[in-house]
């Protein structure tokens, strides 16, 4: 089973500034089977990024993913009021297809 | 517009069996994979099953291996997960969600079930 780790565990950041969330595989993973995903309170996930760097569709400019093999970022370029939220990082290059613990972006 | 609606969910004594139903819907159902996936409360994200379009690949993780199957109804544009000999570790909120892609990522999800195991 690869592993997912994500780090910092929680960003307090303010409004406008950049947030940066690693994902990192205890192996390599192909950035094709790479996604992210923003979840808020008492709502289902959202695809924001696949293939590691490829928005989802309607997804804001704002957010950015790169990153390859074993180390992989989610870059919000200026935090909105609405990006405050749990991401998850997940892999499905192989099964089981599993998902980072998640990095909370808090308001500081 | 895509959408996905869980139902069955409840409460269920340890060593009792529940199932799970997506309908699904805004899309053309059989042309795509389906997976579960759960959270536990406060936890994150776990990975439970996944199905392809014509069920010919079927993948459990394997803390489910041996007592959930999951299965579809294309004609029905439905997903189920039968959950058997359940635990007090697979309670949980139960997502359906929509593979795309041959990379398998998930594009759509369903609001989610809530699946209680208590005595």
């Amino acid at each position: 089973e690869i592993v997912m780790t994500q780090s910092p565990a929680t960003l307090s950041l303010s409004p406008g500034e950049r947030a940066t969330l690693s994902c990192r595989a205890s192996q390599s993973v192909s950035s094709s089977y790479l996604s992210w995903y923003q979840q808020k309170p008492g709502q289902a996930p959202r695809l924001l990024i696949y293939g590691a760097s490829t928005r989802a569709t309607g997804i804001p400019a704002r957010f950015s993913g790169s990153g390859s093999g074993t180390d992989f970022t989610l870059t919000i370029s200026s935090l909105q009021p609405e990006d405050f939220a749990v991401y998850y990082c997940q892999q499905d290059y192989n099964l089981p297809g599993t998902f980072g613990q998640g990095t909370k972006v808090e308001i500081k | 517009e895509v959408q996905l609606v869980e139902s069955g969910g409840g409460l269920v004594k340890p060593g009792g069996s529940l199932r799970l139903s997506c309908a699904a819907s805004g899309f053309t159902f059989s042309s795509y994979s389906m997976n579960w996936v759960r959270q536990a409360p406060g936890k994150g994200l776990e990975w439970v099953s996944s199905i392809s379009s014509s069920s010919s690949y079927i993948y459990y993780a394997d803390s489910v291996k041996g007592r959930f199957t999951i299965s579809r109804d294309n004609a029905k544009n439905s997903l189920y997960l039968q959950m058997n000999s359940l635990r007090a570790e697979d309670t949980a909120v139960y997502y359906c969600a929509r593979g795309s892609g041959s990379e398998g990522f998930l594009d759509y999800w369903g609001q989610g079930t809530l699946v209680t195991v208590s005595s």
